[in-house]
């Protein structure tokens, strides 16, 4: 069954780095897009970043751009976020997402934003 | 960026009783709508995706439609499983895609 798992949450400092780590399992991994999406304690659902299949294109939300990179390494199934100047409000758990879009090996890719399959999240708590 | 708003916030219902959720665009999305589902403590679930189109596995008495500005989702006969925080979001072109602010679907 498709999984996927975070991983590299916890406790930084403002201005630190983190990255975290979504491990794909049950499906193959090389042909869809995968998302990042964030939830701040009590709060809804803030979409972060995207990746395309083939880690050829990255799109990013305002607040993630030039702060945060988003990579995969298609021979481990693992996409990861490279989160650096971190600040109080990025506190959250950080989901990796499946996008319902495969590519279907001709023609251009353009992800969907559907998100069809969730990881459980990781916790990254930013905090002196 | 899209705007997306969703009444009410919170609705207080029985098992049995019929629900729907409202869910608005600030802008014209044409079906580019999905809906989910979260428990406490869990990660969202995909329930409807294109405005109207149930994903697979997704029980029957849910339901939703619209197009353009306005969506709604409908829970025919709620169950006590279904008493969760639903929530839309706009998969409509290029990013960022936003969601609704969530709706509490409590007793």
């Amino acid at each position: 069954q498709v999984q996927l798992v975070e991983s590299g949450g916890g406790v930084v400092q403002p201005g630190k780095s983190l990255r975290l780590s979504c491990a794909a399992s049950g499906f193959t991994f090389s042909i869809y897009g995968i998302h990042w999406v964030r939830q701040a304690p009590g709060k809804g659902l803030e979409w972060v970043a995207v990746i395309w299949y083939d880690g050829s294109k990255e799109k990013y939300a305002a607040f993630a751009k030039d702060r945060f990179t988003i990579s995969r390494d298609n021979s481990k199934d693992t996409v990861f976020l490279q989160m650096s100047g971190l600040r109080d409000e990025d506190t959250a758990v950080y989901y990796c997402a499946r996008d319902r879009r495969q590519y279907s090996g001709s023609g251009p890719y353009y992800p969907v934003a559907i998100f069809d399959y969730w990881g459980q999240g990781t916790l990254v708590t930013v905090s002196s | 960026d899209i705007q997306m708003t969703q009444s009410p916030s919170s609705v207080s219902a029985s098992v049995g009783d019929r629900v729907t959720i409202t869910c608005r665009a600030s802008q014209g999305i044409n079906d580019w709508l999905v809906w989910y589902q979260q428990k406490p403590g869990e990660a969202p679930k995909l329930l409807i995706y294109s405005a109207s189109t149930l994903q697979s596995g997704v029980p029957s008495r849910f339901s939703a439609s619209g197009s353009g500005t306005d969506f709604t989702l409908t829970i025919s006969s709620l169950q006590p499983d279904d008493f969760a925080t639903y929530y839309c979001q706009h998969a409509n072109g290029f990013p960022p895609w936003t969601f609704g602010q969530g709706t509490r679907v409590e007793i």
